[in-house]
This record gives C-alpha cells, structure tokens and sequence, in this order.
C-alpha cells in the first residue's frame, strides 16, 4: 500500500467551470476525510465518510460541492462553477475505524486549485 | 462548534534553540492530536494524547495534555534545520466524528 493518494495534483481551471479530485484512501481504512487549505492556515474540515456514507458535511460546503464515496473505496470531490475563492489546497485523508479517541489521519499530498 | 487556538503563530530560533507551541481550548477535549506540515508537504501525524496530564516523549519532542484536558503543549529541545514547518494541534468536533485543526505554529530554524 502506497498510503493515501490524490490526482491530479494540480488543477488550473476559468472561473466558472467545474473540477473533480480524486482520492484514493489506504485500502483498510473505513473513514474518509476532505480538508481544505489555503496558505497560512490550518486545513478545514469539509466532509467525511464512513464507508460509503457521507456523514458529515462542514458549512463551508456550499451547494457548489459534492463528495460521493460510491463503492466505500475511492473519493470523489467535484467542484461546480469554480470561483476564485476556491483556489486552495484540497487534502483528502484516511483513517480506520479506531476505539475511541484512537483516530489518526493519514493524509494524501493534496490537490492543489488554482482558479483564474 | 470546537475551536482550538495555538500560539504562537510564527516562531523564528536560532539552531540548538528550544522551542514550545501551545495548544488551547475553551472546552474539555476527549483526547487531541499533534501533525506537522513540512513546507510544500502534507500533515503527518506525529502523537496523540489522551489521559489528563499525559506526557509523552518522541526523541527531543516533548508533547503534554493538560490536567484539565482543555490545553496540550508541544516542546522541542535543541532544534535543528530539519524541525523546520508548521505543527498543528488537532482536536476531535463536537460530535467526535471528525478533527478541527488550529492554525498553526510556524516554526523556522536559522542555521
């Protein structure tokens, strides 16, 4: 296992049109994680899978956003009519399904988004 | 919903230099978690604390959650070039199902 992978790394894209990224999680890790980050600051929570079902989405997931996770596998974040806005590092990150307390992310490298 | 605040936000030491960050939160946290970012890199998980007053040692990292669990604090004795990036507190939501991240300490190591 390669750890948690994420394509395409980079994504330049005109204000308006829409971007997927793609996450591939460590195979035996149940939850699913999106983070966002921009420069400077801490990633933010966007949403999260457990297997297949999205069981929390942040507020900062405008109707612009969707996640699916279909098989329990592989992640999928689209982003609609991008605006400048958008432009942030998009980091997708795994974890099993622990104990209480027991959680620890593994991050991918990210998803870089710039919008012109 | 959980916020969690770090001071500082930059810290620039001199190589051989100590160097502490500070993680705290206005309510009781169940556990929380310590994650570096080289720069252009990614979060990597370096620690979780649990027990209330928990200590626990990673080489010359020093990690410490709070009697109150409510603060945890980061040491690192003797820095060197290679501590260089941005070290984040991490603390479970409200719901304990996923992790809000503080902003952040950055730290830089002059030769």
């Amino acid at each position: 296992d390669t750890g948690v992978s994420q394509n395409p790394r980079h994504k330049i894209t005109k204000r308006g049109q829409n971007v997927t990224f793609r996450c591939d999680p460590i195979s035996e890790h149940n939850r699913l994680y999106w983070y966002r980050q921009t420069l400077g600051q801490g990633p933010e929570f966007l949403t999260y899978f457990q297997n297949e079902a999205q069981l929390e989405k942040s507020r900062l997931l405008s109707d612009r956003f969707s996640a699916e996770r279909p098989k329990g596998s592989f992640s999928t974040l689209e982003i609609q009519r991008t605006e400048q806005g958008d432009s942030a590092m998009y980091l997708c990150a795994s974890s099993p399904m622990g104990t209480s307390g027991a959680n620890v992310l593994t991050f991918g490298a990210g998803s870089r988004l710039t919008v012109l | 919903g959980q916020q969690v605040m770090q001071i500082p936000q930059y810290q620039h030491v001199q190589e051989g230099e100590d160097f502490t960050t500070y993680c705290n939160s206005s309510t009781t946290l169940s556990n929380i978690q310590w994650y570096k970012q080289r720069p252009g890199g990614h979060p990597v998980f370096l620690i979780q604390l649990v027990k209330s007053g928990e200590v626990k040692k990673q080489k010359r990292l020093t990690f410490q959650f709070g009697e109150a669990k409510k603060n945890s604090s980061l040491h690192i004795t003797a820095t060197q070039t290679t501590d260089v990036g941005t070290y984040f507190c991490a603390a479970p939501d409200n719901y304990g199902q996923n992790f809000v991240f503080g902003p952040g300490t950055r730290l830089s190591v002059l030769p």
